[in-house]
């Protein structure tokens, strides 16, 4: 799987837009970014992923470059609950594959501040 | 809340013993995976278990183990805890094996303490 670099650590205002980078210029064409976050004390949570166009669920959107080597996770209206490490994951997704993970980096940790 | 629940929260062994972790997947879902979460890192990897088989392991020797069941449960054992084994160990339940499982739905976790 792509190695993938994010900054360790943001501060957002609270009700304002949140957008985490994360570069991944090596990212191969059958691999999709994954974005998961953890709050503290808790499990990893699922929020989004994608291949090549942007996606968009209730918690995020998630926008990917047209050369695929970058993607930014966007929280359009940050809350304080929002408080959390940030993971990029970027993952073949392929039937069958033996051993499938998911390979979590440091992240970043974002703060939303009232 | 994922659905997916693990048991004990929390666990003080000595270095030596053995521990039995519990996993408890969503309803429906046919594939766990199990990852070790050090203080102030990222989660890494275990082993995953697809249809009651071992379908992928990460970089942890043999004396980590598991199973899993039909009921959508599974373990993780570790025998001759070290004092490294200290962590947060994480399940993760998801559908299908490789294509769609990486969505995966976390439980809150056991802390695990080797004295």
């Amino acid at each position: 799987d792509a190695k993938t670099t994010q900054p360790p650590s943001m501060d957002c205002a609270e009700g304002r837009a949140a957008n985490l980078p994360c570069n991944h210029s090596t990212i191969s064409g059958n691999e999709y970014v994954y974005w998961y976050r953890q709050i503290h004390s808790q499990g990893p949570q699922y929020i989004i992923h994608g291949l090549k166009n942007n996606e968009t669920n209730e918690m995020a959107s998630l926008i990917i470059t047209e050369d695929r080597k970058s993607s930014t996770l966007i929280l359009p209206h940050a809350t304080l609950r929002d408080t959390a490490v940030y993971y990029c994951i970027v993952r073949v997704a392929k039937k069958g594959t033996s051993g499938s993970r998911l390979t979590f980096g440091e992240g970043t940790q974002l703060t939303v501040n009232p | 809340e994922t659905g997916v629940t693990q048991s004990p929260t929390h666990l003080i062994k000595t270095r030596g013993q053995q521990v039995t972790l519990r996993c408890s997947s969503q309803s429906g879902h046919n594939t766990v995976s199990w990852y070790q979460q050090a203080l102030g890192q990222g989660p890494q990897f275990i082993f995953q278990y697809y249809r009651e088989e071992e379908n992928g392991r990460g970089n942890f020797p043999p004396r980590f183990s598991g199973l899993q069941f039909p009921n959508y449960s599974s373990e993780l054992n570790v025998n001759a805890l070290e004092l490294d084994d200290s962590a947060l160990y994480l399940c993760a339940s998801s559908l299908g094996a490789g294509f769609t499982d990486g969505e995966q739905y976390f439980g809150p976790g056991t802390r695990l303490t080797v004295t």
